[in-house]
């Protein structure tokens, strides 16, 4: 099984319609993120949280906002989605040792469209 | 500003053919630097991870290195496979924050032909 799951994988919405992108994992790290990819651009930080009770912005959080439910769970909720949000959606985990081995696990992605 | 540079931007090699993938980098201060392989569709994966101190580093047929002097780094593709078509990313990591920023560049994007 994987250690990252994303669901769902693939959703098609409409402008101004709330939309929720949820990460579970399995492989006990208490560091979770949100990342989103567009063509041509690298992977951008939306949110990111260190522990349950620790949620931070990342570089594009406008439009964005999160919830860490537990250890193994972080979504991320598009309150009123809009076209520019069309993108690749990625989760990633961290177990938090380091630098300089604070590697990341990403997730399968979900592939979301705004029309 | 910080930022992470690769190139080419695209690349076409046939099968069993070597390959060398560029990352030029300014972030600064410097922990770690990181190639990673993006299939189509999927989550990225860590193919090398190297800090400071190393300047090559392998896994398998995939060689990266490292100069941390000019801030450049390579990854080389040894004897390709119609398996290494993917994108690979070079990701620099920042040592100035508890957050451990990571900087990704845009990819190369690797095809490899029969």
């Amino acid at each position: 099984d994987a250690d990252v799951t994303q669901t769902p994988r693939n959703r098609i919405t409409k402008t101004g319609k709330r939309i929720m992108l949820e990460c579970s994992q399995t492989k006990g790290h208490d560091r979770m993120y949100w990342y989103r990819q567009d063509p041509g651009l690298g992977l951008r930080l939306i949110y990111y949280s260190f522990d349950v009770k620790d949620i931070n912005k990342g570089e594009i959080s406008d439009g964005y906002s999160v919830s860490r439910q537990a250890q193994a769970k972080f979504s991320l909720s598009l309150e009123s989605a809009i076209p520019n949000q069309t993108a690749l959606y990625f989760c990633a985990t961290s177990d938090g040792q380091g630098p300089p081995y604070n590697e990341q696990f990403f997730g399968p992605g979900t592939r979301l469209t705004v029309l | 500003k910080n930022q992470v540079e690769q190139s080419p931007q695209s690349l076409i090699i046939l099968e069993g053919k070597n390959c060398t993938l560029q990352c030029n980098y300014t972030v600064s201060p410097f922990s770690n630097l990181r190639w990673y392989k993006q299939d189509t569709g999927r989550g990225p994966v860590s193919l090398t991870i190297m800090t400071f101190s190393e300047n090559t580093k392998s896994n398998g047929r995939y060689t990266a290195t490292l100069d941390a002097d000019t801030k450049q780094s390579s990854l080389h593709i040894t004897a390709s496979q119609l398996s290494d078509s993917a994108s690979y990313i070079c990701v620099v990591i920042d040592r100035g924050s508890t957050l451990g920023r990571l900087y990704f560049g845009r990819g190369t994007q690797l095809t490899v032909w029969p």
